[in-house]
């Protein structure tokens, strides 16, 4: 069985920090994304990529970056941390588009 | 946007009991998904249904789809404690990526 590991778990910032979250995959998976989290609002497509060195944007991809250099692993970067913000930021893999999906556990962003 | 949502924010049931949540969606789409989000995890996958398909079954789970209406509901059967969690629909679009919809709380309470 394969596993998808988000690091850091907690993740504390300062407003206007940049801050970068991580994640990797073994299913040998093409596509992976990024989604976040707000309480009440179910989740929201910040990126996607379907296969190395590529990049979607979905919905929410105003003050993010991405970064997919490996296969495996695929990165978000929050440009500019905005004050009192709190989220979990979930990152997912799967074959494709359409198939089912496997999550990481999540990363908990706190802005202060 | 919101192409898929939930038609309920909550449910609270007993344990032993049966609970429906229901799901709407606005676009045309080749397969419907059901997740379930246990506090402090990320959301797993319960069942895919495909345009195709009008009912689909994981052991205590039944997920029917109505392309018609537009609309899917999953049942889960002599309900325990462990199935308290979040539960969305989410569909694609176009297999571009999954839209989730805004989630079901189902609280099972002994």
């Amino acid at each position: 069985g394969g596993i998808i590991t988000q690091t850091p778990k907690f993740l504390i910032g300062q407003e206007g920090q940049k801050l970068t979250l991580k994640c990797q995959q073994n299913f040998n998976h093409d596509t992976m994304y990024w989604y976040r989290q707000d309480s009440g609002k179910g989740l929201r497509l910040i990126y996607y990529s379907i296969t190395e060195n590529d990049l979607q944007k979905g919905d929410l991809s105003e003050g993010y970056d991405a970064s997919r250099e490996k296969k495996s692993s695929f990165s978000l970067t929050v440009t500019s941390a905005q004050k009192n913000e709190m989220a979990v930021f979930l990152c997912a893999s799967s074959i494709q588009g359409n198939s089912d999906y496997t999550f990481g556990s999540g990363t908990r962003l706190l802005v202060i | 946007s919101q192409l898929a949502e939930e038609n309920l924010w909550a449910l609270s049931v007993h344990e032993g009991e049966s609970v429906t949540v229901n799901c709407s969606y606005k676009t045309s789409i080749t397969a419907l998904q059901w997740y379930r989000q246990k506090s402090g995890e990320g959301p797993a996958q319960l069942i895919l249904i495909r345009s195709n398909e009008r009912e689909k079954r994981n052991g205590r789970l039944r997920a029917t789809l109505d392309t018609s209406s537009q609309s899917s509901s999953l049942s889960i059967t002599a309900t325990r404690c462990e199935d308290t969690a979040v539960y969305f629909c989410a569909t694609d679009e176009g297999g571009r990526a999954l839209i989730f919809g805004t989630g079901t709380t189902v609280s099972v309470s002994p």
